[in-house]
């Protein structure tokens, strides 16, 4: 978890509500990504960011949205949180381009009632 | 059917054992291999990554990649209870700026002491 950090660490949200989830980074490594983690399916990406404000969806996007203004700042955005959503979500960073060696942060653990 | 499958397990075993983790894979375009491992309530860490077909080895771990059978290993020798976590098989294709990875389930790993 060297160099990631991740906030919150644990949140519980209602139904409906915005959340938005925060990953930094002090390796000023250009690739950052968003998985989330569900029993049965493994790690799944959400979106990924190649370089400050760009960015692409991953293969469960639906429902978030990212934003990255500074290269070492990463944001996952559910704009309406619902009980699908819950889930252990975390950030990797990757120096390569070819993005086979990513690094990983310790996790958000969400919750959404 | 998933890109890649891996057993879940539960999967136990004695110290000193030679454990044996695999995935099965369909997308013959994949040329990337990582391993992670995850222990409980943390972020995967990267064991080790290999490039099309062979064999890599480091310290008590080896994986090995058969592209043929789409087919990839992770060998731990004389297993320690330090080896107990969750491991994750990772792979990539070679599409150009989109460094996606796509894991495995997981299989969970005991060593008893």
């Amino acid at each position: 978890d060297a160099g990631i950090t991740q906030s919150p660490r644990h949140k519980v949200t209602e139904t409906g509500t915005p959340v938005t989830l925060r990953c930094h980074q002090t390796e000023n490594h250009r690739y950052m990504y968003w998985y989330r983690q569900d029993p049965g399916h493994g790690l799944r990406l959400i979106h990924y960011s190649y370089g400050v404000k760009d960015t692409d969806k991953g293969e469960v996007s639906d429902g978030y949205s990212v934003s990255r203004s500074k290269t070492e700042d990463f944001l996952l955005t559910l704009e309406s949180a619902t009980s699908s959503q819950t889930s252990v979500y975390f950030c990797a960073i990757s120096e390569s381009a070819g993005g086979y060696e990513q690094y990983f942060g310790p996790g958000t653990r969400l919750t959404v009632t | 059917q998933k890109e890649v499958e891996q057993d879940p397990g539960p999967l136990s075993v004695p110290e000193g054992a030679i454990v044996s983790l695999n995935c099965t894979y369909s997308n013959s375009a994949f040329q990337y291999f990582m391993w992670y491992r995850q222990y409980s309530r943390k972020g995967p860490e990267l064991l080790m990554y290999t490039y099309s077909s062979g064999n890599k080895e480091d310290g008590r771990f080896t994986a090995q990649v058969d592209k043929s059978s789409k087919y990839i290993s992770l060998f731990i020798r004389d297993s320690q209870p330090s080896d107990s976590a969750t491991y994750l098989c990772a792979m990539r294709g070679p599409s150009q700026g989109a460094q996606k990875l796509v894991f495995g389930q997981g299989t969970r790993l005991t060593i008893n002491p």
